[in-house]
């Protein structure tokens, strides 16, 4: 069972450009989490989503980011017209649908603005 | 507001020297705790977590974590400590979704440094 798989692992984006990460969540998890690393900081929470649906929304900033993940394929976050503050490593986690089970983390993409 | 403290922001050990990582929490229910390790450059690696049940947790790596509800607290510890140790480790509570865990907040993190 591989585990979660973010791509790519590294992106360079010019600033006004778009950046879309990738997740694919582990066989079997439905739940997904994004989450933003600044440098020096800990992981900050972006969104919760399961299938077609946007849980909790609460850490997304409301402008230029948004997030999906839908029936078939794996969950994206795109970030529009990318500001060098955006720079940061976003790592997605994905959990069961059952109690007491943690999500497993990918290794995350590092996202760099130029 | 939920919210985790780390309060050491650097420790350096010694190889074989014991270890503790201060994690407090703030949460206004039964609190899903976890602590992660990260290595520069890579994902979070879950060394233990805490649900229910024994308020002594046993992870991987030798490491182990104490709730004390009263306190407010999920250190870690790890009696003898190993070069390879070395790495930055993040203590983090679970928000509940009606038993489902639903996101995590971090600590900002202890960097802990290793002397030979």
């Amino acid at each position: 069972n591989a585990g979660v798989m973010q791509n790519p692992r590294h992106l360079v984006r010019r600033r006004g450009q778009e950046a879309r990460l990738r997740c694919s969540p582990m066989k079997g998890h439905s739940h997904v989490y994004w989450y933003r690393q600044l440098p020096e900081e800990g992981l900050k929470f972006m969104v919760y989503l399961q299938k077609e649906n946007i849980i909790d929304e609460s850490g997304m900033p409301k402008e230029r980011f948004s997030a999906e993940f839908p029936k078939e394929g794996p969950s994206i976050l795109r970030i529009q017209q990318v500001v060098r503050g955006d720079s940061a490593a976003y790592f997605c986690a994905s959990s069961p649908n059952r109690i007491n089970t943690e999500a497993f983390f990918g290794q995350g993409t590092r996202l760099t603005v130029v | 507001a939920q919210s985790v403290t780390q309060p050491d922001i650097h420790i350096t050990v010694s190889e074989g020297a014991s270890l503790e990582l201060r994690c407090n929490y703030s949460y206004g229910a039964t609190p899903y705790l976890f602590w992660y390790v990260q290595s520069p450059g890579q994902g979070l690696q879950l060394l233990l977590k805490y649900f229910s049940g024994d308020t002594l947790v046993q992870g991987i790596k030798g490491f182990e974590a104490e709730f004390k509800r009263s306190q407010s607290s999920f250190n870690l510890r790890k009696p003898s400590v190993h070069w390879s140790d070395a790495a930055e480790y993040f203590c983090a509570v679970g928000i509940n979704y009606g038993g489902s865990q639903g996101n995590l907040i971090f600590g900002k993190g202890t960097k802990l440094s290793v002397k030979p």
